[in-house]
């Protein structure tokens, strides 16, 4: 499968653990994209990356949340002390960014279910 | 900030009726438009998209979506559906210039009895 992949595929913990999220994009594809879920809603953008750099924080990202993409593959999204409220789908996409003026399509992946108890 | 409405939260049809969802944005730029569909227990997938041209974009199994510039809309259209399109659909929007983030609309459940 060359899709995007995530992992875990769910996660429950307790309130104040750590927990860290792992994002495989297509292999050719520079851009990553990180979003949330939740019941009854479309994703909401997190952040992104370009290669290794992250260009963009949603103020959705509080303090607690860190996102990185070390060598410009694969990404790891970490929350801190978690909170009932950060349970939700964290959703990865990748895409391949345009060149000129062209446009992009992001690829989603199947997503962390994420339970705070 | 760009904003996405879909205004059916859920829709029952039966097969063979005609589909519309309404999709309608807010920005005041040049936009990308897109129609996700997640099949239950699948990830989102991508139905189509506009980027420029024709208004009126075909994309997989038989959808199609018109960009009506004057009304910010990118309705989605089948004109049968089958029991297998029972799946929530979202749209989604992205600036052409700066943030490259998609902005989704809440989705529509979409239920087709047989």
């Amino acid at each position: 499968d060359t899709g995007v992949s995530q992992d875990p595929r769910h996660k429950i913990t307790k309130r104040g653990q750590n927990v860290t999220f792992r994002c495989d994009p297509i292999s050719e594809h520079n851009r990553l994209y990180w979003y949330r879920q939740t019941l009854g809603q479309g994703p909401e953008f997190l952040t992104y990356f370009q290669n290794e750099a992250q260009l963009e924080k949603s103020r959705l990202l509080s303090d607690r949340f860190s996102a990185e993409r070390p060598k410009g593959s694969f990404s790891t999204l970490e929350i801190q002390r978690t909170e009932q409220g950060d349970s939700a789908m964290y959703l990865c996409a990748s895409s391949l960014a345009p060149t000129g003026a062209g446009a992009e399509t992001q690829y989603f992946g199947p997503g962390t279910r994420l339970l705070v108890l | 900030a760009q904003s996405v409405s879909q205004h059916n939260h859920h829709v029952i049809l039966s097969e063979a009726a005609s589909l519309e969802l309404g999709c309608n944005y807010s920005y005041g730029g040049t936009v990308n438009l897109f129609w996700y569909v997640q099949y239950p227990g699948q990830h989102l997938q991508l139905l189509l998209k506009y980027f420029s041209g024709d208004p009126l974009v075909k994309g997989i199994k038989g959808f199609e979506a018109e960009f009506i510039k004057s009304k910010f809309s990118f309705n989605l259209r089948k004109p049968s559906v089958q029991w297998s399109d029972t799946a929530e659909y979202f749209c989604a929007v992205n600036r052409k210039t700066g943030r490259r983030a998609l902005t989704f609309g809440s989705g529509t459940r979409l239920q087709v009895q047989p």
